[in-house]
């Protein structure tokens, strides 16, 4: 079945430091690939997308390329703030299967 | 305006017991999501409704009904509440159940049980 895998956490920076949260997929069709946020006590918040093969999606700063040949979905930002400590879920969805397949999240602590 | 929201926020009850969680959207969309956060922060769907309408069951034991009135609410009902149970659990919301749709998450309901 559809899978993701993210990297284990958790991950600490300090402000302004680069950020990479590695993200890999196994699916058996073509997916969709997702990175979602979830800030403390809060549910998630969706971050950025990409529904096809080398896609770009951004936001907040933050980037991620949807490639197939690697089947990765890497999470990058080149200066990271006290404000983005979170915990980051990279997650696929198969058009067929209709639902979200989450990886196991990755926890980021950004000290100032 | 809240999106998606959930009540109970916390619930905390005793083995053996039934409770409910309720879940409203006022995004006129048409499909609706339960899933279930570990205490890992492992996150599993649990159920989804398109216009009233079980689409998804992954598996999970019959203690839990999900129950659709309208396409604008999916309540999750839970008999013989167990130890395992305890998770924070979120609803969601999107347009249609089309692969590339954002899901929007309700704020979780943490239910502990003793």
């Amino acid at each position: 079945g559809d899978s993701v895998t993210q990297m284990e956490g958790p991950v600490t920076l300090s402000e302004e430091a680069f950020l990479t949260i590695n993200c890999t997929y196994t699916a058996t069709g073509y997916p969709s690939l997702f990175w979602y946020v979830q800030y403390p006590g809060e549910g998630l918040q969706l971050l950025l997308k990409a529904t096809k093969a080398d896609d770009k999606g951004s936001n907040k700063g933050f980037e991620a390329t949807y490639r197939k040949e690697t089947t990765s979905f890497h999470l990058e930002k080149g200066s990271v703030q006290v404000s983005d400590s979170a915990v980051y879920f990279c997650a696929l969805s198969d058009q067929g299967a209709q639902k979200l397949v989450f990886g196991q999240g990755t926890r980021l602590t950004i000290n100032p | 305006d809240t999106a998606v929201s959930q009540t109970p926020k916390y619930l905390v009850t005793q083995m053996g017991n039934d409770k409910s969680i309720k879940c409203e959207q006022n995004l006129g969309h048409d499909t609706m999501y339960w899933y279930k956060q570990d205490s890992k922060k492992f996150l599993k769907i649990m159920f989804s409704y398109n216009n009233k309408e079980l689409i998804i069951n992954e598996t999970v034991p019959n203690r839990f009904s999900p129950k659709s009135p309208d396409k604008a609410h999916l309540n999750l009902h839970i008999n013989s509440l167990e130890l395992g149970d305890s998770a924070v659990y979120f609803c969601a919301s999107s347009q249609d159940s089309g692969g590339n749709n954002e899901q929007f998450f309700g704020p979780g309901t943490r239910l502990t049980v003793l």
